[in-house]
């Protein structure tokens, strides 16, 4: 069965620095999304990307992230410079187009980020 | 802005006792789209079922079952019979497009089932 993957699974980091988490969402899917989730609270939506753009982002998604598929297959969120409030689950997903779409969100397992 | 209100926090069951999680929901388009993720101790999320606002009909799968009630905004979540691998996090979730790329979760309900 098709799956998103996503690396790395735990990335440790210094604050100020830049991370770049991965995604390979499953083949013919369009959009592509990156949610967050801080230790022990509610899944957040950060940003949706189709058609090589964003479509929407959250107040979260401030200038300190961006978002790129460099190529056909990787989707990434980079954080340009991290602080301590950035430390999270991020989960990659994606999703097919109407009529393949069954309205599921495929997500990835996570990449944890904690920044020290 | 659509909003997901899940007011149970945490529940703790023992095995086979049935259990339902709440979840509440706000929205002002009369075109939207529910959903349920579980989330395991492992941490990824589980697609449960997605449910669009013109169907009504309750959905049965198994041990789960959903109850959507506009007139109430709520779409529940029952397990029957619930067993230890059932214990997880259950996030309720929200959409107002087709593409579902707007997709808002609620806080999540802990559910502990004890042997």
């Amino acid at each position: 069965e098709p799956e998103v993957t996503q690396t790395p699974s735990h990335q440790v980091t210094q604050m100020g620095q830049e991370v770049i988490l991965r995604c390979v969402p499953i083949s013919n899917h369009l959009y592509f999304y990156w949610y967050r989730q801080i230790l022990g609270q509610k899944v957040e939506f950060l940003v949706s990307f189709y058609n090589n753009e964003i479509s929407e982002k959250s107040e979260i998604f401030d200038d300190q992230f961006s978002v790129e598929r460099p190529d056909g297959s990787n989707f990434t969120l980079k954080i340009r410079s991290t602080k301590l409030e950035d430390s999270a689950m991020y989960f990659c997903a994606s999703s097919g187009t109407p009529p393949l779409n069954t309205g599921e969100l495929f997500f990835g397992e996570g990449s944890r980020l904690t920044v020290l | 802005a659509q909003k997901v209100t899940q007011a149970q926090t945490e529940i703790s069951v023992v095995e086979k006792e049935d259990v339902t999680l709440d979840c509440v929901y706000e929205t002002r388009d009369t075109t939207y789209y529910l959903f349920w993720y579980k989330q395991p101790p492992s941490g990824e999320l589980v697609f449960l079922i997605r449910r669009n606002s013109f169907d009504e009909q309750n959905e049965i799968s198994g041990r789960y079952s959903w109850n959507f009630q506009k007139s109430t905004s709520s779409f529940n979540f029952t397990i029957t019979a619930s067993q230890v691998v059932d214990s997880a996090v259950y996030f309720c979730a929200l959409s107002e497009r087709v593409n579902n790329n707007d997709m808002r979760f609620g806080a999540g309900t802990r559910l502990t089932v004890k042997p």
